[in-house]
């Protein structure tokens, strides 16, 4: 029962045009989400989070938009840049305990053309 | 800064034998992770620590075992390896408040052949 979906597998854009990937989730219990970028051979890095209390969040050309009733959160890379290619994941998190655990999407590789 | 290190980067294993995969951190965070990212698939928590001498089952721990003997040290070990383990582990930490992010180590890729 996969709990965090990125139904893209890849993602196309142009140089300087805007990127948006997608995520869904189903367990009404996460309540802060979090994208993080990889390349190949490195490890993931934390990109931007957002809590389930707002509904956007910014971070230079990155934004993330977070819409709870359906479940749904995506990012927005403006304007999208060829150091942009990358795999991105999305992961996902209850408050509820204190492990913080995160479950995490099979992400979507994005690639910038120049 | 060198956050979270994993030796080895790479290995190669016979079935059947074991092996411990090192993690560190120098953030002082008391929670750390071991994860396994299988090909074309999201990373899957397998062990995890909230502290010195705390361990607890993530949501693939069958075939794996971890200590925390330090606040800096992860280790986890394989002991029969076996081929559904080839696999890339990465290991992450953290603060303890819930709006902090995990840091994570660049992974090992371990085959068993």
């Amino acid at each position: 029962d996969q709990q965090v979906k990125q139904n893209s597998p890849s993602l196309s854009v142009q140089e300087g045009r805007i990127s948006i990937l997608n995520c869904d989730y189903t367990n009404s219990m996460f309540d802060y989400f979090l994208w993080y970028k990889k390349y190949p051979a490195e490890g993931p890095t934390f990109l931007i989070s957002i809590s389930s209390i707002k509904d956007k969040n910014e971070d230079g050309r990155f934004t993330v938009f977070l819409n709870k009733s359906a479940k749904h959160l995506s990012l927005h890379i403006v304007p999208s840049q060829p150091g942009d290619s990358a795999v991105y994941f999305c992961a996902a998190r209850s408050s509820r305990g204190s492990n913080y655990k995160l479950t995490f999407g099979k992400g979507t590789l994005l690639t910038v053309n120049p | 800064n060198a956050g979270v290190t994993q030796t080895p980067k790479f290995r190669i294993l016979k079935i059947g034998q074991s092996m411990t995969l090192q993690c560190t951190q120098d953030m002082n965070h008391n929670y750390m992770y071991w994860y396994r990212q299988d090909p074309g698939m999201g990373l899957k928590l397998i062990y995890y620590s909230v502290g010195a001498g705390i361990t607890d089952k993530g949501e693939v721990p069958n075939g794996y075992n971890v200590s925390r003997s330090t606040t800096e040290d992860f280790p986890l070990r394989l002991e029969l390896a076996a081929p559904s383990q080839t696999s890339v582990y990465f290991c992450a930490s953290s603060r303890e408040y819930s709006n902090q992010p995990q840091h994570f180590g660049d992974g090992t890729r371990l085959s068993i052949l």
